[in-house]
């Protein structure tokens, strides 16, 4: 199907394990993005594609990293998980520059980090 | 520290009558204004923009005023419908950075 795609929607893990959390759009767009949203802090903007093979941090990138190796693929990948990592995550891909593009978002994964 | 703030949690409205949430931003080199619309479960769509070259923007029963000197943007739905109960967040950003801004969100509620 056409669009954006999250895979896992709902993921458990571990306190120190690896998570990978994968994004995946259709559009061929440029520039793909990674938020988490958090209560009280709305949708904080974690790392940022304009390209592939190119990669720029957000708001938030401290114990997050990524890579985008083919233009449809966004994966972020939590290297250790913390507690503090317990969020929603959305991906999102716009066309062109992103500041006046407006970001189609994927359905989010909720991620529980025990 | 918060750049755009929705300082309304949640908002409830009857049916028919207008809904408006407010957002106000600290930064003033954002230049390019935007609503989302967020229901449960699933990803923000975009709802509405505004360039600050403009001082309202209008899409149906969609309007977005910007007081620039205020620091102010508001969204009016009017009338307001049931199937426009969802999280509103609006969003900020200028053309020196390459990010957008996002408030806290607020919550609608439309009763019928």
């Amino acid at each position: 199907d056409a669009g954006i795609t999250q895979s896992p929607r709902y993921k458990i893990t571990e306190t120190g394990r690896q998570v990978t959390l994968m994004c995946h759009q259709t559009w061929s767009h440029s520039y793909m993005f990674w938020y988490r949203q958090d209560l009280g802090h709305g949708l904080r903007l974690i790392y940022y594609s304009a390209a592939a093979d190119i990669t720029d941090k957000g708001e938030v990138p401290d114990g997050y990293v990524v890579s985008r190796s083919k233009t449809e693929n966004f994966p972020l990948t939590l290297e250790s998980a913390t507690r503090s990592q317990t969020s929603v995550y959305f991906c999102a891909s716009s066309p062109s520059s992103g500041t006046e593009e407006t970001q189609y978002f994927g359905p989010g994964t909720r991620l529980l980090v025990l | 520290d918060q750049q755009v703030k929705q300082n309304s949690p949640s908002l409830s409205v009857q049916e028919g009558r207008i809904s408006i949430l407010n957002c106000d931003y600290t930064n003033s080199m954002f230049d390019y204004f935007l609503w989302y619309k967020k229901y449960p479960a699933e990803g923000p769509t975009f709802l509405i923009s505004i360039s600050s070259i403009k001082d309202k923007n209008e899409d149906g029963r969609f309007t977005v005023f910007l007081n620039k000197s205020a620091k102010h943007l508001s969204l009016h739905i009017v009338p307001s419908q049931p199937g426009d109960s969802a999280v509103y967040f609006c969003a900020a950003s200028s053309n020196t950075g390459n990010q957008f801004y996002f408030g806290t969100g607020t919550s609608l509620t439309v009763i019928p």
